[in-house]
C-alpha cells in the first residue's frame, strides 16, 4: 500500500534563509511523486513533480525538490523563504503500477517570520 | 476558465439527515476524485472516478456514496449524515497522461454535522 510520512507539523524558518520541508514515502513500486500549497481556505495547488529523469526537479514560485531513491525522501527546498510562503504544504505519491490513486501527507504547515 | 467548481461551500447538517455534494470540472478531464480534509490527518481519498461510467473506492469510502454523471460531474452523497463526517471535502480532477498528470482542486466544501 501507498504511504506518505511528513515528520515535522510546522517547521519556522526566518524571512531570507533556506528552507526544507521533508518528506517520505512507501509505495511497492516506482513512485510518482508530488508536492502540492495550500493557503487559507483554499483548495491545494500544485507546486511541482518527480515522474523520471533527474532527480531535483524545479518548481512553481522558486521551489525545488531532491528525489533520493534509497532513502525514499522527496524534500522540499527553497533557496531564500518569503512571507508570502507561510502556508501549508503536502507531499502526495502516486504507484506507477497503482493506477489513479494519489495518497497525501498529513502536511507541514510552513511558517517565515520576517 | 472556471476550472473544479464545487458546491454549496459551507452546508450544515443533524445527524442522520442526508445532502449531495456537487463537482463539475470544465477542463476534459477523465479522472476525478473526493478527498476529505481533517486536522492533523492531511487529505484521504474517499472515492474516484477513473473515467465516466467507472467508480471505485479510496481509503475512506464508508457512509459515501458517488455518482459519475457525466464526464464533467462527480458527485459526492450523504446518505445519513454523521458528527464523524464533520470536515471539509475536496473535489479534483487529473490533468494530463493517467499516472502522471497533477490534480486541479475545487476551493472545497465545508460540512459540519451536529
Amino acid at each position: 500500500a501507498q504511504s506518505v510520512a511528513q515528520p515535522e507539523d510546522q517547521v519556522n524558518v526566518a524571512e531570507g534563509n533556506p528552507l526544507t520541508v521533508k518528506c517520505t514515502y512507501s509505495v511497492s513500486g516506482n513512485p510518482y511523486l508530488f508536492w502540492y500549497v495550500q493557503y487559507p481556505n483554499r483548495g491545494l495547488q500544485f507546486l511541482l513533480k518527480y515522474i523520471t529523469g533527474d532527480n531535483l526537479v524545479k518548481g512553481s514560485y522558486g521551489f525545488e525538490a531532491e528525489f533520493n531513491k534509497s532513502q525514499t525522501s522527496f524534500h522540499l527546498k527553497k533557496p531564500s523563504a518569503l512571507v508570502s510562503d507561510s502556508a501549508l504544504y503536502f507531499c502526495a505519491v502516486r504507484d506507477v503500477a497503482g493506477g489513479f490513486k494519489t495518497i497525501f501527507g498529513a502536511g507541514t504547515r510552513l511558517f517565515v517570520k520576517a | 476558465n472556471a476550472g473544479v467548481t464545487q458546491t454549496p461551500k459551507f452546508q450544515v447538517l443533524k445527524t442522520g439527515q442526508s445532502m449531495t455534494l456537487q463537482c463539475a470540472q470544465d477542463m476534459n478531464h477523465n479522472s476525478m476524485y473526493w478527498y476529505r480534509q481533517d486536522p492533523g490527518m492531511g487529505l484521504r481519498l474517499i472515492y474516484y472516478s477513473a473515467s465516466e461510467g467507472t467508480t471505485d473506492k479510496g481509503e475512506v469510502p464508508n457512509g459515501y456514496n458517488v455518482s459519475r454523471l457525466n464526464k464533467r460531474e462527480f458527485s459526492l452523497r450523504l446518505e445519513s449524515a454523521a458528527p464523524s463526517q464533520t470536515s471539509v471535502y475536496f473535489c479534483a480532477s487529473l490533468s494530463g497522461q493517467r499516472n502522471t498528470g497533477e490534480l486541479f482542486f475545487g476551493e472545497g466544501s465545508r460540512l459540519t454535522v451536529l
